[in-house]
């Protein structure tokens, strides 16, 4: 049972280049969702998805793209990288139990962008 | 929204001691959860312990206990007979019952474990 797998763990990108990060959980779990971690900041929420085909923008989603066509994928884009989107990126996949949402996460990565 | 606060940057403790970390946080709800997180130099998020607002009982998980206070909304995370293995990251985390897959995180606080 594999997780919540992200790939790749590390990566440096010129400001403007594209890339997507990829997530992908064998859970079969309904939501997922991105993050990225800022030093003094925790971590904020990029975008989510309650299901497949069904995605919403969190708390910091300007630069970023999202879907879900299946229940398993979740890949976060970058458009246009730009130095502010320097960070550390955490996928999560989640279920509701009876006593409320389980939480997983990634192992994140970390992204420079140069 | 909701905002969580951690107030300490760094704690330290001695190894076999008690440390307790705080959190405080701003909602106008009443039906939420709050979590505590660990995360080790190993990047990974690790659940230490969940507690449901509606109930006044606080949560324990071995070692790890919580001290929540509704009224004042804090909820600090204790953590007794400190391990090495204990040094990580420790992130306070709310979320509303009715979205609980939308997570707020705080700024996170530091533990230092000293042998």
């Amino acid at each position: 049972n594999a997780g919540v797998t992200q790939t790749p763990k590390f990566q440096v990108l010129k400001t403007g280049q594209s890339m997507t990060l990829q997530c992908a959980q064998d859970m079969n779990h309904e939501y997922m969702s991105w993050y990225r971690q800022d030093p003094g900041m925790g971590l904020r929420l990029i975008h989510y998805s309650v299901g497949a085909g069904i995605t919403d923008q969190g708390e910091v989603p300007n630069g970023y793209n999202v879907s879900r066509s299946t229940t398993e994928d979740f890949p976060l884009r970058l458009l246009s990288a730009a130095p502010s989107q320097t960070s550390v990126y955490f996928c999560a996949s989640s279920y509701s139990s009876g006593t409320g949402v389980k939480a997983f996460f990634g192992q994140g990565t970390r992204l420079t962008v140069v | 929204a909701q905002t969580v606060t951690q107030s300490q940057p760094e704690m330290s403790v001695q190894e076999a001691e008690t440390v307790t970390l705080s959190c405080t946080y701003d909602t106008s709800e009443s039906d939420y959860y709050l979590f505590w997180y660990k995360q080790p130099p190993s990047r990974q998020m690790i659940l230490v312990i969940r507690q449901e607002a509606y109930k006044q009982q606080n949560a324990t998980e071995n070692r790890f206990s919580v001290n929540f206070q509704k009224a004042a909304k804090s909820f600090s995370l204790k953590i007794s007979d400190s391990q090495l293995g204990d040094a990580a990251m420790y992130f306070c985390a709310y979320s509303l019952r009715s979205n609980d897959y939308k997570l707020s995180f705080g700024a996170g606080t530091t533990v230092t474990v000293r042998a």
